[in-house]
């Protein structure tokens, strides 16, 4: 199974800030990696499939890069309603996994 | 709108079995996949498995593997998770969501969670 390590786990931010979360897959994956966000009680959201393309409807403060292994997702300027735990998930191959999560939390 | 409408919570008990449903609207069903995926309370997100509605392929996660069967019914655009010989880590939050932008498989929509508690 390929394994999918974010960091940091969690992290604290001002309103305006430049947040940066690190996705590492144990094999290559080429761009087969999509972030989604989840708010507390909710169902997670999609908001970058293949590495770097933007969902429809997600506002462009957001992006990903990155191929092989190591891939980031930024938040440009961090928003009030942006604040919730990110997960990274591969889908080169299954069983299609998912990093631990991030929880991005009001400094 | 494109939606999945998932059913109701569920309290089991240990070696019992739950079905889960999920219902598709605003989209054509057989054209795309089903995911489901689960999330134990205060946990991350765990891949359950997968379901392509058009092909009928399916595939399963190793942990519940023998124990789990998805299947889908194009007629009512549902699609079902049964969950059998229920153990006390079984205890999540349950969703379904749509596979799209193949081939990278996104989960795009996101069905409202069925919490299943397995107690005696």
């Amino acid at each position: 199974d390929i394994q999918m390590t974010q960091s940091p786990s969690s992290l604290s931010a001002s309103v305006g800030d430049r947040v940066t979360i690190t996705c590492r897959a144990s094999q290559t994956i080429s761009s087969y990696l999509n972030w989604y966000q989840q708010k507390p009680g909710k169902a997670p959201k999609l908001l970058i499939y293949a590495a770097s393309s933007l969902q429809s409807g997600v506002p462009s403060r957001f992006s990903g890069s990155g191929s092989g292994t190591d891939f980031t997702l930024t938040i440009s300027r961090l928003q009030p309603e942006d604040f919730a735990t990110y997960y990274c998930q591969q889908s080169y191959s299954t069983p299609w996994t998912f990093g631990q999560g991030t929880k991005v939390e009001i400094k | 709108q494109v939606q999945l409408v998932q059913s109701g919570a569920e309290v089991k008990k240990p070696g019992a079995s739950v079905k889960v449903s999920c219902k598709a609207s605003g989209y054509t069903f057989n054209n795309y996949g089903i995911t489901w995926v689960r999330q134990a309370p205060g946990q991350g997100l765990e891949w359950v498995g997968w379901i392509s509605a058009y092909s009928g392929n399916i595939n399963y996660a190793q942990k519940v593997q023998g124990r789990v069967t998805m299947t889908t019914d194009t007629s009512t655009s549902t699609a079902y998770m049964e969950l059998r010989s229920l153990r006390s880590d079984d205890t999540a939050v349950y969703y379904c969501a749509r596979v799209a932008y193949g081939p990278w498989d996104a989960f795009d929509i996101w069905g409202q969670g069925t919490m299943v508690t397995v107690s005696s």
